[in-house]
């Protein structure tokens, strides 16, 4: 069975911290892991990853996919109040066309 | 581009009654949709798989009379709980496959049933 494991479950950190989340996956016939942010709505989309190693980078976030080792981690650093949310991690299937989600991590940035 | 507008985003229901809520892409048509569940600081919960012009395909434990899935055009996908009951109380997210790849998700449904 497909399976998505997060850690850690939550997060407390101060502002200006640094955070690294991480993501590890068991699929059959890996297609992409995607990282989502979702605070109080629908998820909003950060990264897609399909190769290995290519780090991607958008402002203080950034993410890298290790497919040998099944494994993601999303960076977020100089970290902000308005970085609080769930980050999820889903992997996509080759075939089925669904994303199997992770349980999420629970960051909380204090001021 | 590439939006999916989920509606209402939010009811409140007796217990007992129906339900349907509605998931439809704006701007490029979606063969296929998912629907999920998720409680209160968890995850999402796949429910179903949504194909136009078929039946959904429902993950394990999903009840397919409770939860009925239509997806009557390449751009609507509907979800009705039936019968609700308090315990079906939770947020529904729906979301499409984008033509270019990734994933879009609707704003989500606050279902209370009392």
């Amino acid at each position: 069975e497909d399976k998505v494991v997060q850690s850690p479950l939550s997060l407390v950190v101060h502002e200006g911290d640094t955070v690294t989340l991480n993501c590890s996956y068991e699929v059959t016939n890996f297609r992409s892991l995607l990282w989502y942010k979702q605070e109080k709505k629908a998820p909003t989309f950060l990264f897609m990853l399909t190769s290995s190693g290519i780090e991607k980078k958008s402002g203080r976030l950034s993410s890298i996919l290790d497919k040998k080792e099944l494994f993601s981690i999303l960076n977020i650093t100089a970290t902000q109040t308005g970085d609080s949310a769930i980050y999820l991690c889903a992997v996509e299937e080759e075939y089925g066309n669904k994303l199997v989600f992770g349980a999420g991590t629970i960051l909380r940035v204090k001021s | 581009g590439a939006v999916v507008s989920q509606h209402p985003s939010r009811v409140i229901c007796k217990s007992g009654t129906s339900v349907k809520i509605e998931c439809r892409s704006l701007d490029f048509q979606a063969t296929t949709m998912f629907w999920y569940r998720q409680f209160p600081k968890q995850s999402l919960m796949l429910m179903a798989t949504s194909n136009e012009g078929s039946k959904a395909t429902y993950e394990q434990g999903v009840e397919k009379d409770k939860f009925l899935i239509n997806h009557a055009s390449l751009t609507l996908s509907t979800l009705t709980v039936t019968s609700a009951h308090p315990e079906d109380s939770s947020f529904y997210i729906c979301s499409a496959r984008r033509p270019a790849g990734g994933y879009t998700f609707g704003s989500g449904t606050r279902l209370t049933v009392v």
